[in-house]
Formats: structure tokens, sequence, C-alpha cells
């Protein structure tokens, strides 16, 4: 089945630094992937998409490029903030009879320190 | 639009007691889904509906698990005979189609005592 490794937190960063969180996966075919981000104490909430081949999907400054050669889907962000502190999760969505079944690594948590 | 709703937000029960969840998705979304998240975990997927057709299920969702979507809108998640293993945020999605996203309801969360 489907599986995803995420970089492994907490990640700790003070604001206006650059993030990158690493994700890797593996799926048959070509899936779509997704970040989503978990506020504190609040649910998931979609944050960006791409659905194939070097689409760079992007919101609220996050930024991620479908990279099918190294089956990688990076999270990058060129200056975070203090609000940006979340748990966040890749996730590859099925094919096939499965079509849009997400698969979650295991979520990164990010801190931002003023 | 109002979102994904889920009801009831918290629920705690004893062991052995059975409890039912109900997810109100999106209207105009075919798409629902369950999953499990546990403490420091990922959602786990647990099963999916295309309109009242439910087309996958989890080999995490024991026989004691239950889900129903009648007329293809809400669902129903049922879990007979609740362990405390059972204990964890159950999670509702809806999407339209499966490469646009889904989006999520605020989560039930189970205490089995």
């Amino acid at each position: 089945g489907d599986s995803v490794t995420q970089m492994e937190g907490p990640v700790t960063l003070s604001e206006e630094a650059f993030l990158t969180i690493n994700c890797t996966y593996t799926a048959t075919g070509y899936p779509s992937l997704f970040w989503y981000v978990q506020y504190p104490g609040e649910g998931l909430q979609l944050l960006l998409k791409a659905t194939k081949a070097d689409d760079k999907g992007s919101n609220k400054g996050f930024e991620a490029t479908y990279r099918k050669e190294t089956t990688s889907f990076h999270l990058e962000k060129g200056s975070v903030q203090v609000s940006d502190s979340a748990v966040y999760f890749c996730a590859p969505a099925a094919g096939g009879t499965s079509y849009g079944k997400l698969t979650f690594g295991q979520g990164t948590i990010l801190t931002v320190h003023p | 639009d109002t979102g994904v709703s889920q009801d009831p937000r918290h629920k705690i029960t004893k062991r052995g007691q059975n409890v039912t969840f109900r997810c109100d998705p999106i209207s105009e979304h075919n798409r629902l889904y369950w999953y499990r998240q546990t403490l420091g975990q990922g959602p786990e997927f647990l099963t999916y509906f295309q309109n009242e057709a439910q087309l996958e299920k989890s080999r995490l969702l024991s026989d004691r698990f239950s889900a129903e979507r009648p007329k293809g809108s809400f669902s129903t998640l049922e879990i007979q005979r609740t362990e405390q293993g059972d204990s964890a945020m159950y999670l509702c999605a809806s999407s339209s189609d499966g490469i646009r996203g889904q989006y999520f309801g605020p989560g039930t969360r189970l205490t089995v005592t």
C-alpha cells in the first residue's frame, strides 16, 4: 500500500527563518499530493495540493513541488511566522478503486518563536 | 458552504457500550471518508463512501465497526462493544472528487473508560 515518510520533528525556528519539511512517498501510479495543517485545538485544514508531476502547489506563503523522479513533495516557506506553529501532514491520495483515499505521514510539529 | 460537521464533539463511554457518531458532509460532495487519529499520529483511513455505496473498508475496521450513508447524505459510524483501544479522534472528510482534496470536520473525540 501507499506510505509516507516525513521529516521527524519537532522543528523549532525563529520568526522569519526559512522552513523545509521533507516528505517522500511510495504509491501506485501518480497520486495527487497534499499538505494538511493542524493548528492547536483545530481540525485538519487543506494547505496546498499538486495533481501532477512538476506542479507547484502554493498557499499562505507555503510551497511544495511534485517531484516524480524522487517521489518527494517537500514543504517550504521563506519566512515563517509565530502563527505558522502547527502540525503539518503530507498525504498522497490513492487512485484506482481507492480513489481519493489519503495516506498520512506521522506529522511534523513546527514551533516558531518570536 | 457550512463545512463538514460532526456530532458529538466528545463522547465518554464505558467499555462494552455501543456508540454512534454522525457526520454531515459539504452538501455537494459525493465522497465521504472516515479516519481515526490517535495522539501523536497522522489520521488512518477507515472507510469511504461514494454516494450511498461503501466502496472500501480498512483492515483496521473490525467487525465491531459499521458505517452507513443512507441516501448518500450524512453518514454514521457505530462502534459496538467498545474497548479502551478504540479511544481516539474519529474524523470525517468529504470531497467532490479524488484529486482536489478532502475537507475535514472537527472530529469526535472518543474516550473509553
